[in-house]
């Protein structure tokens, strides 16, 4: 059974650096075409995709934000970690990891985790 | 970086009927669209991937058409569940985008 979940501060205070953690289970992030995204949400607005990162460790980013966001793996804790820097209240939203499994559904996610809300604020 | 759009942004309805949804990508996708419901305070459910395959378990009244720039979303009987917001998404290449939903509500 997969499994996703994120993890983070509920409330960051604007500049403030913000830290996300997807914890999953059921897959690894060394097979061959699995792949996670972080998407978000702010409260009543449409889904916004960040950032991905694949077994194969490539890394891609939302443009507007790409200068922000660092994504990285850790395949021994079956982890994915998101960094945000120079956090905004623009940026509060709930924030999403999904799962991608290249190798049945193309580049569409497939999982979803439930979502931490982050709030800036000071 | 490729847009896309939605339409309409909502719709009434009633249970029974039948709802289309369309998504419109800037530039040619081919067939790399996606869909996915999500009900209030909850996390998106994948529906759709590829324009037109059904994830596991994804009701059949659910199917998606289209390709290059134009797709649909239809659920042919609308059923209690399906009220919700629907989002399209691209994968044809990065940076990976959504459209902005379209909610289903209630007539």
């Amino acid at each position: 059974q997969v499994t996703l979940r994120e993890s983070g501060p509920a409330l960051v205070k604007p500049t403030q650096t913000l830290t996300l953690t997807c914890t999953f289970s059921g897959f690894s992030l060394t097979t061959s075409g699995m792949c996670v995204s972080w998407v978000r949400q702010p409260p009543g607005k449409a889904l916004e995709w960040l950032a991905f990162i694949n077994w194969d460790d490539d890394k891609y980013y939302s443009t507007s934000l790409k200068t922000r966001l660092t994504i990285s793996k850790d395949t021994s804790k079956n982890q994915v970690v998101l960094t945000m820097t120079n956090m905004d209240p623009v940026d509060t939203a709930t924030y999403y990891c999904a799962r991608t499994y290249s190798n049945v559904a193309g580049g569409a996610f497939d999982m979803w985790g439930q979502g931490t809300m982050i709030t800036v604020s000071s | 970086d490729i847009q896309m759009t939605q339409s309409p942004s909502s719709l009434s309805a009633s249970v029974g009927d039948r709802v289309t949804i369309t998504c419109r990508a800037s530039q040619d996708i081919s067939r790399w669209l996606a869909w996915y419901q999500q009900k209030p305070e909850k996390g998106p459910k994948s529906l759709i991937y590829a324009a037109s395959s059904l994830h596991g378990g994804v009701p059949s009244r659910f199917s998606g058409s289209g390709s290059g720039t134009d797709f649909t979303l239809t659920i042919s009987s609308l059923q209690p569940e399906d009220f919700a917001t629907y989002y399209c998404q691209q994968y044809n290449s990065f940076p990976f985008s959504f459209g902005g939903g379209t909610k289903v509500e209630m007539k």
